[in-house]
Formats: structure tokens, C-alpha cells, sequence
């Protein structure tokens, strides 16, 4: 197994500009979920869902669209970039049905930055 | 959502158990604690979680106290790879609602 993986590593937007991070997992995980960790910060969850078809706001969604048509996909939509959208970006997935109520997998991260 | 508060950081020296305390006093009968662990320029790694019981596995011990207000990550032996940022989470339990609010964490030092 892939595990959890994010496209790209690094990317670098000018303000306006919009892109869609990308998410995949291997794990016919359930939930899936978007966050954001800034410079010596926690993380803060965009966005979240628990199957496809269904999303559902975090506590940071602003600026930021979420689907999911798939259970292996949740891309990561930024409609107009903005400064303030400079962060590492983690995707995450767990399996949440049949009582399994234990490890989210990460995946590495993409590093954005918005001039 | 029920909200942790944990030490902003702590040091230990290696191969000395460390006790990372979290308090989740609005805590509801559903909530599952978690902790993860974050290493410097990864993203976070599953630690353990339990529900009213004390908890084992090969990476450390999780100690709840009796009104699930409080709980305790126990590393038995810290190691320098063991510095990392420690964070508590409840995740509720009910159906629909399994999302994860990560706080600011603990910042663990080991010294050598």
C-alpha cells in the first residue's frame, strides 16, 4: 500500500491564482480530511469528509473547496490564492466503520507558498 | 467541540520515563482520546488513543483518569527520537461527526 499521498511536494502560487492540492489513499479509508499547519502552529482542519458524496466544513474552511467522488480522492480546491494561504497543507485518512476508531494516516505534506 | 489544553513544552533527559499531562474537562461520553506525534518536518504519526481504560501498545501508555477529564501519555523511556510535538485529541465517537481538532500540542525536548 501507497498509504496516503499528496501531490505536489512544494508549490508556489502569485495571489489570485488558483490550484487544487491533490490527496490519494490506498486504504478504502472512510473519512478523509484537509489541514493546514503554519509556521510553529498546530494544525487546523479545512475541511472533512466521512464517504463520498459527503464533506463537511473544519474549523478554518474559507477560500478553500472541497469534493469527493470517490473514496480513494479528496482534492484540495484554492479558489484566488492570498498570502495568508502560505502553509503546509497535510492530508489525512482513517477507517471509521465496523468499530475501527484508531490511526489516521498522515500523508507528507505539501508545502505552499503564496506571493 | 471539546477543546484540550496541554503544556506548551517539556523536557526530559534520555532514557528517563516522561509523563505528558492533557486536560479535556468538557469531554462527552462518546469522545475517544487520541495522541500523535509530530517529528520536525513530518507530518503526524498515530501514538495511541483509548476511551475509559488505560491503554498499552509498543510505543507508550495512556493513562485516563476515572472522569475521563484528564488524561496521561506515558513514553517509558525517552529516546532523542522521541522529540517531537505531542498532541491530545478527542474525537467523537457518534456516527457523522468523526473529525479531529488538533490544539498547539506539547513540545517534548529529550537531553542527552
Amino acid at each position: 500500500n501507497a498509504g496516503v499521498t499528496q501531490t505536489p511536494k512544494f508549490q508556489v502560487l502569485k495571489t489570485g491564482q488558483s490550484m487544487t492540492l491533490q490527496c490519494a489513499q490506498d486504504m478504502n479509508h472512510e473519512y478523509m480530511s484537509w489541514y493546514r499547519q503554519d509556521p510553529g502552529m498546530g494544525l487546523r482542519l479545512i475541511h472533512y469528509s466521512v464517504g463520498a458524496g459527503i464533506t463537511d466544513q473544519g474549523e478554518v474552511p474559507n477560500g478553500y473547496n472541497v469534493s469527493r467522488s470517490t473514496t480513494e480522492d479528496f482534492p484540495l480546491r484554492l479558489l484566488s490564492a492570498a498570502p495568508s494561504q502560505t502553509s503546509v497543507y497535510f492530508c489525512a485518512s482513517n477507517g471509521i466503520s465496523g468499530g475501527k476508531n484508531n490511526e489516521q494516516f498522515f500523508g507528507p505534506g505539501t508545502r505552499l507558498t503564496v506571493l | 467541540d471539546a477543546k484540550t489544553t496541554q503544556p506548551n513544552s517539556m523536557e526530559s533527559n534520555e532514557e528517563e520515563p516522561v509523563h505528558l499531562p492533557c486536560n479535556h474537562s468538557t469531554i462527552s461520553g462518546t469522545d475517544y482520546i487520541h495522541w500523535y506525534r509530530q517529528l520536525p518536518s513530518q507530518g503526524p504519526e498515530y501514538v495511541i488513543h483509548g476511551l475509559t481504560s488505560n491503554v498499552n501498545n509498543r510505543m507508550a501508555s495512556l493513562a485516563i483518569a476515572e472522569d475521563r477529564k484528564s488524561s496521561t501519555l506515558i513514553l517509558h523511556r525517552a529516546t532523542l527520537r522521541d522529540a517531537a510535538v505531542y498532541y491530545c485529541i478527542l474525537r467523537a465517537g457518534n456516527s457523522g461527526t468523526y473529525k479531529y481538532i488538533f490544539g498547539t500540542g506539547t513540545r517534548l525536548k529529550v537531553l542527552a
